[in-house]
């Protein structure tokens, strides 16, 4: 199983912050994935990456931005944090030798006061 | 999109086998089935996937039926750290996973 780290876990903050969320994994795989959840809801896919220097949108409109300058490591900012930013962030990471199944960090609670 | 149907909640006993039921009518001849469970909103656990086989791991085993339109999760002995969502989720390689609302499972004492 991989191993894929998230920080921070909780995070409080005020309005108009900017913020990064950091994801990290060391397995090396090639693919990486932020995924956004509020709480009792669905997943939904906000940023993907197929590998270094390459970023994708996902299936719902976020405001934050994502990089991949490395492998192993694949950040979400938020320039400015509102309220309607609260949620929770799940980063993901797929690749040899499991293929495309993705695992899953531990997740990062975000509250924007 | 949705391509699968799971009952929104169900409940076992703690010991006796949980059987989780999944459709997905209108599944493709290259689309796998995969099965995660995401407990008090952690991240989503993987716990395993088939194609047509029926699969078995240290986890689960998955029954996917003859016609591939339906198929089951079957944890053989649930205890109460089961309690979790579980999602059934139908995908083709290289697309993304779609995790819908999935089953809340409840193990009770």
């Amino acid at each position: 199983e991989a191993d894929i780290y998230q920080t921070p876990r909780y995070l409080v903050i005020g309005t108009g912050k900017k913020i990064t969320l950091e994801c990290s994994q060391t397995m090396g795989h090639d693919k990486m994935y932020w995924y956004q959840q509020d709480p009792g809801m669905e997943l939904h896919l906000i940023h993907y990456s197929y590998g270094v220097n390459s970023t994708e949108k996902g299936d719902l409109s976020s405001e934050s931005t994502v990089s991949r300058i490395r492998t192993e490591h694949f950040p979400l900012t938020l320039e400015s944090a509102r309220p309607s930013h609260t949620s929770q962030y799940l980063c993901a990471s797929s690749g040899p030798p499991m293929g495309e199944t993705q695992y899953f960090g531990p997740g990062t609670r975000l509250l924007v006061l | 999109d949705a391509k699968t149907t799971q009952p929104p909640s169900m409940d076992c006993a703690e010991g006796r086998a949980a059987n989780l039921p999944c459709n997905h009518s209108t599944i493709s001849g290259n689309e796998y089935v995969y099965w995660y469970r995401q407990i008090h909103s952690q991240g989503p656990q993987y716990i395993i996937h088939g194609l047509k086989n029926n699969e078995t791991n240290e986890m689960a085993s998955l029954i996917i039926t003859e016609d591939r339109k339906s198929s089951t999760l079957i944890l053989p002995h649930a205890t109460l750290r089961d309690t979790a969502v579980y999602y059934c989720i139908v995908r083709s390689p290289g697309n993304q996973f779609y995790f819908g609302t999935g089953t809340s499972l409840t193990v009770i004492p």
